[in-house]
């Protein structure tokens, strides 16, 4: 199975700051890559796919971005809205695997 | 616009079982691939099953295969999940997704809010 380390699993920043969320995969995996933003009580909402495709109606603020093992999602200027945990998927091969998340947190 | 409905979720009691249905909406349900995933209570997310458009190919994670069966009938517009021999670890939120494609791959582009599972004596 293809392990996604992401790191950090938690960080906290201010408004306006520039966030930066990478993941690892245990192999090369091209750019089957899948960023997904989770808030609260809700289902996971899709942001990037192929590592750095914005998925439709999502704002240019979030980009992705890599190849073959090493991914980075960055929200170039975090608004209140964005508060959340963020989720990598590679889809590479099954089982499809995420990884761990990371908690985006108010500073 | 897509919206999957997940319900039959629970409580019960270790080795018995429950089935999960997923109602889907605002896409050809036929021309899609669609995945379960699960979240245990405060954890990440976990790839369960996944079936082909039109239910030839199944796949599963490891810890599942031989209790879970994921199958959909495209006349109805349904995905399911039959969970037998219910484990206290198969505890979690399960997500009916829609699989989209990126021209050459297929990753899990909609999702739905969940049903949650217990398994609990």
């Amino acid at each position: 199975d293809i392990q996604m380390t992401q790191s950090p699993s938690s960080l906290s920043a201010s408004v306006g700051d520039r966030v930066t969320i990478t993941c690892r995969a245990s192999q090369d995996i091209n750019n089957y890559v899948a960023w997904f933003q989770q808030k609260p009580g809700k289902a996971p909402k899709s942001l990037i796919y192929a590592a750095s495709s914005l998925q439709s109606g999502v704002p240019s603020k979030f980009s992705g971005s890599g190849s073959g093992t090493d991914f980075t999602l960055t929200i170039s200027s975090l608004q209140p809205e964005d508060f959340a945990t963020y989720f990598c998927q590679q889809y590479k091969s099954y089982p499809l695997t995420f990884g761990g998340g990371t908690k985006v947190e108010i500073k | 616009q897509v919206q999957l409905v997940e319900s039959g979720g629970g409580v019960v009691q270790p080795g018995r079982s429950l089935r999960l249905s997923c109602a889907a909406s605002g896409f050809t349900f036929s021309s899609y691939g669609m995945h379960w995933v699960r979240q245990a209570p405060g954890k990440g997310l976990e790839w369960v099953a996944a079936v082909s458009y039109d239910g030839s190919n199944k796949y599963y994670v490891d810890s599942v295969k031989g209790r879970f069966t994921i199958s959909r009938d495209n006349s109805k517009n349904t995905l399911h999940l039959q969970m037998n021999s219910l484990r206290a670890e198969d505890t979690a939120v399960y997500h009916c997704t829609k699989e989209d494609y990126d021209g050459s791959g297929s990753y899990t582009g909609h999702w739905g809010q969940g049903t949650p599972v217990s398994v609990s004596s």
